[in-house]
């Protein structure tokens, strides 16, 4: 079975200040996929990025970038230079090759203030 | 183009009464989940299908929930018998093809609150 774990429920920040989102997950496949979505009040769930298992390479998108960590089992996300409008709830979710079914973490919810 | 669209975006039943929410998929794609979000957690697995058949049900929680996508396109979760524990968000997702390592796209979610 698979399970992540998102400890922080509820992060606070200053506008500009930056703000890491840690992500733990287990499993014993060797083959799966790991990604972040974003949950703003609207409710959606909006697609950040996907990660396989085999690229541990770091990814930078704007203001967004994540580390992929297989020796700790950690896929962190940080958001540079935070805006009002990254404030939301943010879900780390695993997915096992040959499986259909995302296992998200309970969701860190971010606050900006301004 | 456009997303993943559920309706009713809310919907309030009285216990017992048997509700219908609905999922039309980003267009073309062949895949499509079911999610239940409780207040405050994750989203949770109900159901996949993959064009009109329903490949994995484990997830639905009880007998009462059932869940169809005759022609392969819009689906349809059914609720029979609402009790106040089924209140919650229930998201759908589609993908492109039917891997599933494939990116899940959300719909905004309907939200059901049984009293």
């Amino acid at each position: 079975a698979q399970k992540v774990t998102q400890a922080q429920t509820e992060i606070s920040v200053v506008e500009k200040e930056d703000v890491t989102l840690d992500c733990v997950y287990e499993t014993r496949d060797t083959t799966y996929y790991l990604f972040w979505y974003k949950q703003p009040p609207s409710g959606e769930l909006v697609f950040l990025i996907r990660r396989n298992s085999f690229d541990e390479q770091n990814e930078i998108s704007g203001r967004y970038s994540w580390n992929f960590q297989k020796s700790t089992s950690s896929f962190n996300f940080t958001i540079t230079a935070s805006q009002v409008v990254d404030s939301a709830v943010y879900f780390c979710a695993l997915i096992i090759y040959g499986n259909n079914r995302l296992a998200f973490g309970k969701g860190n919810q971010v606050v900006v203030i301004p | 183009g456009a997303g993943v669209s559920q309706s009713p975006r809310y919907k309030v039943a009285k216990r017992g009464q048997d509700v219908a929410l609905r999922c039309d998929p980003i267009s073309g794609h062949v895949s499509l989940f079911w999610y239940q979000q409780a207040l405050g957690q994750g989203p949770e697995f109900l159901t996949y299908f993959q064009n009109e058949a329903q490949l994995d049900k484990s997830g639905l929680p009880s007998d009462r929930f059932f869940a169809e996508r005759p022609e392969g396109s819009v689906s349809t979760l059914k609720i029979q018998r609402t009790q106040q524990e089924d209140s919650a968000v229930y998201l759908c997702a589609s993908s492109l093809v039917g891997v599933s390592t494939d990116t899940q796209y959300f719909g905004p979610g309907t939200r059901l609150t049984v009293l």
